[in-house]
């Protein structure tokens, strides 16, 4: 299996507060990708980085930024989450583009 | 944007072959076709991927259409454990677009 974690894996959290998911993996791969998942969406890309400090937006992008400083890190931020970001987030890896993506376990968000 | 479209529900036997169709509508030259699958409370796994040639690898055979607007996953011979959601996906650029996915049932 990929080395791929995810921090946290349950959260709970109230309207207008921030919070941070956490992505890291072991495998030293450029791309990682940030993915959430909610009934009759299927898995939808909020952002992706292709190296450290470079990143772009996905198709669900607003309300999210990200950061990467660290090769194995990539880290999602709901600055002020609302009830519509309750959801469950993948993270994904990827040697270079096109190549087949690896995912995480997922994040389960709640946003009450 | 680009969009694939799947049936929402297949079943199957075990030990049968397995098709699980895809259309790939916007699917331009550079994008690459993939198939990934995922079990209740689990990420997605990865299948398999290609871009105009068949591929085969251990876990299935991808079918791509002459055209590119279709791909067909093929598992060769199903087993419980192939009960899963099966998602087709497009590359688009550095992007990946997946569809609604198809339930796939396996009855012993």
């Amino acid at each position: 299996d990929a080395g791929i974690t995810q921090s946290p894996r349950h959260k709970v959290t109230e309207t207008g507060t921030p919070v941070t998911l956490r992505c890291h993996q072991t495998e030293n791969h450029r791309y990682m990708y940030w993915y959430r998942q909610d009934p009759g969406h299927g898995l939808r890309l909020i952002h992706y980085s292709y190296g450290v400090k470079d990143t772009d937006k996905g198709e669900v992008s607003d309300g999210y930024s990200v950061s990467r400083s660290k090769t194995e890190d990539f880290l999602l931020t709901l600055e002020s989450a609302t009830s519509s970001q309750t959801s469950v987030y993948f993270c994904a890896i990827s040697e270079d583009r096109d190549y087949e993506q690896y995912f995480g376990p997922g994040t389960r968000l709640t946003v009450t | 944007d680009a969009k694939t479209t799947q049936p929402n529900s297949m079943e199957s036997n075990e030990e049968e072959p397995v098709h699980l169709p895809c259309n790939h509508s916007t699917i331009s030259g550079t994008d690459y076709i993939h198939w990934y699958r995922q079990l209740p409370s689990q990420g997605p796994e990865y299948v398999i991927h290609g871009l105009t040639s068949n591929v085969n690898n251990r876990m299935a055979s991808l079918a791509i259409a002459e055209d590119r607007k279709s791909s067909t996953l093929i598992l060769h011979r199903a087993t419980l454990r192939d009960a899963a959601v099966y998602y087709c996906s497009q590359t688009s650029g550095s992007r990946l677009t997946f569809g609604e996915g198809t339930q796939l049932t396996v009855n012993p």
